[in-house]
C-alpha cells in the first residue's frame, strides 16, 4: 500500500529554522518525483517545489525560490525554512507526482506550520 | 505561466442535484487537466487526470471533459459526502511548473 507519512504540527517563531518530513512507503521512491503543496488558512492549493529521489533534482515555484528548500534522504522527502515568516503559516502536503499524465495521486495527511512571536 | 481561474467561486446546490465546476486557462494547455476534492482536515483527493480519466476508486458520477482552455469538472447527482473544495490542476512544460485554480467550493444549499 503506497503512503505518505507525514510529520507532525509545529510552532515556531519568526526567524527560526524548520525541517518537516514526508515519509512514503509501499512504492519503488526511486521512480517517483515528490511535491510539495501549501494551503494557507481559508484559501486554496498552492504548488510550492519538486524533488526527484534518485539525484534530487529540484524544482521550485517562482514564489518560494529562494526562500524553501527541498531534500530527499531514507526514503523521506524534507522541506525546510532557514527564516520562518508569519506568512509561512499553513498545511504543507507532500504528494506523490505521477508523470505522463502529470497528477499527484497519493498525499500526505498535512503538515500545521503555525509562526507566530 | 498559466493561470488556471475557477468558476463559479461557491456554488449552492441540493444533494441530488447536477454540478458543474469549471476551469479557465489563461492559455491553450495540453489535455492533462487533473481535479481534486478537498474537505478540511484531510489530504486532497485525486479524482479526474488526463482531463476525462477517472481515479482509481472514484464513482461514475463525476466526469471531466474539455480541451484548449475551458475545462469542465461534473458531478452528475450530488451525494451529502460530495460536498467539499474541488481544485483544477495542470502542468506546464517550460517553466515546469504545477498551477492549480483557486478553487471551487460545493456547498448544502
Amino acid at each position: 500500500e503506497v503512503q505518505l507519512v507525514q510529520s507532525g504540527a509545529e510552532v515556531k517563531k519568526p526567524g527560526e529554522s524548520l525541517k518537516i518530513s514526508c515519509h512514503v512507503s509501499g512504492y519503488d521512491f526511486w521512480n517517483f518525483w515528490i511535491g510539495w503543496v501549501r494551503q494557507m488558512p481559508g484559501k486554496g492549493l498552492e504548488w510550492v517545489g519538486t524533488i526527484y529521489p534518485p539525484d534530487s533534482d529540484s524544482r521550485y515555484s517562482p514564489s518560494f525560490q529562494g526562500h524553501v528548500s527541498m531534500a530527499f534522504d531514507n526514503a523521506t522527502a524534507h522541506l525546510q525554512w532557514s527564516g520562518l515568516r508569519a506568512s509561512d503559516t499553513a498545511i504543507y502536503f507532500c504528494a506523490r507526482r505521477y508523470s505522463g499524465f502529470e497528477y499527484f495521486d497519493y498525499w500526505g495527511q498535512g503538515t500545521p506550520v503555525i509562526v507566530s512571536s | 505561466e498559466v493561470v488556471l481561474t475557477q468558476s463559479p467561486a461557491t456554488l449552492s446546490l441540493s444533494p441530488g442535484e447536477r454540478a458543474t465546476l469549471s476551469c479557465r486557462a489563461s492559455r491553450t494547455i495540453s489535455d492533462y487537466i487533473a481535479w481534486y476534492q478537498h474537505k478540511p482536515g484531510q489530504a486532497p483527493r485525486l479524482l479526474i487526470y488526463g482531463t476525462s480519466y477517472r481515479a482509481t476508486g472514484i464513482p461514475a458520477r463525476f466526469s471531466g471533459s474539455g480541451s484548449g482552455t475551458d475545462f469542465t469538472l461534473t458531478i452528475a447527482s450530488l451525494e451529502p459526502e460530495d460536498f467539499a473544495a474541488y481544485y483544477c490542476q495542470v502542468r506546464t512544460d517550460w517553466p515546469p511548473t504545477w498551477t492549480f485554480g483557486q478553487g471551487t467550493k460545493v456547498e448544502i444549499k
